[in-house]
C-alpha cells in the first residue's frame, strides 16, 4: 500500500519560479529524509528532519508529525535542480519507507 | 566522513551466474542496508543488518543473500542472476537504524 504518498508525481517549472513538493504519511513517521536522485541514479541527501523545519540555500523542508506530512520548497528553481526527488519516512523501525518520487523538470 | 563506498560502480553479469556486490563504511554505523532501484520506481529495501542480525524482506527472502563479516563491510549476493535483477543496487548505513541514512553511489548491474 501507499504508506508514503508523494505529490505531484511530475512537475515542470520555469527557471526562476518557486514550487513545493509534498509527502503524506499513513505510518507514524518519526523522522523524514529528502533525497535527489542524480542522472546516474545515485541518491543525494538533501534533508534529515525530526518534526520542524530546515533550510539550505534555495531549499526548505518541513515535517509535521502530528498532521503526518512533509514538504520540500524550492525557491528560484535552476536548471540543475532537475531530477527525481524522493521523500522517505522512518517510523523508528530501522527501515526507510520511500514515496514514489517527483520528477522535476526545470525549463529555461 | 559520511561516505558509503560501493564497488564496482558498474557490473555486467550473465544469466544464471552468481553476482557479488560489496559495500563499506567507516562511520562505525550499526545498521547497513541494501536497496534495489529500477527506473521510475522507488528504492526497494531488500535486506538490512542491525549489527550482526540480518533482516530480509519477505518478498525478496529467497533471491538475495548477504554477509557482514565486520562492522564496516557488507556484501549482497545473487546466486543465479536473472534478467529481472538488472537494476541499480544501493547500499546505505545509519548509526542505529533510527537516525539519518546515508547512501553509497550505487552499483549498476546489467544482466545479459
Amino acid at each position: 500500500g501507499d504508506k508514503v504518498k508523494q505529490s505531484p508525481s511530475a512537475l515542470s517549472l520555469q527557471e526562476g519560479t518557486n514550487s513545493a513538493l509534498r509527502c503524506n504519511f499513513s505510518i507514524a513517521a518519526t523522522t523524514v529524509q529528502w533525497f535527489l536522485q542524480n542522472p546516474r541514479g545515485s541518491l543525494i541527501n538533501l534533508f534529515y528532519l525530526v518534526p520542524g523545519t530546515k533550510e539550505n540555500g534555495r531549499l526548505k523542508s518541513a515535517f509535521d508529525s502530528k498532521e503526518s506530512y512533509s514538504t520540500l520548497h524550492i525557491r528560484d528553481a535552476q536548471l540543475e535542480d532537475s531530477g527525481t526527488y524522493f521523500c522517505a519516512a522512518n517510523n523508528a523501525g530501522a527501515k526507510l519507507t520511500f514515496g514514489g518520487g517527483t520528477r522535476l523538470t526545470v525549463r529555461p | 566522513d559520511t561516505t558509503v563506498k560501493q564497488n564496482p560502480r558498474y557490473k555486467l553479469a550473465r544469466v544464471g551466474k552468481p553476482v557479488n556486490l560489496i559495500c563499506s563504511q567507516t562511520m562505525n554505523h550499526d545498521t547497513m542496508y541494501w536497496y534495489q532501484k529500477k527506473p521510475n520506481q522507488a528504492p526497494k529495501l531488500l535486506l538490512f543488518y542491525y549489527d550482526k542480525i540480518l533482516n530480509r524482506e519477505a518478498d525478496t527472502f529467497e533471491k538475495f543473500q548477504s554477509s557482514r563479516p565486520n562492522n564496516s563491510f557488507c556484501s549482497l549476493y545473487i546466486g543465479s542472476a536473472g534478467l529481472e535483477y538488472s537494476a541499480m543496487y544501493l547500499c546505505a548505513s545509519s548509526r542505529d537504524g533510527a537516525t539519518e541514512v546515508f547512501f553509497g553511489k550505487g552499483t549498476r548491474l546489467t544482466v545479459v
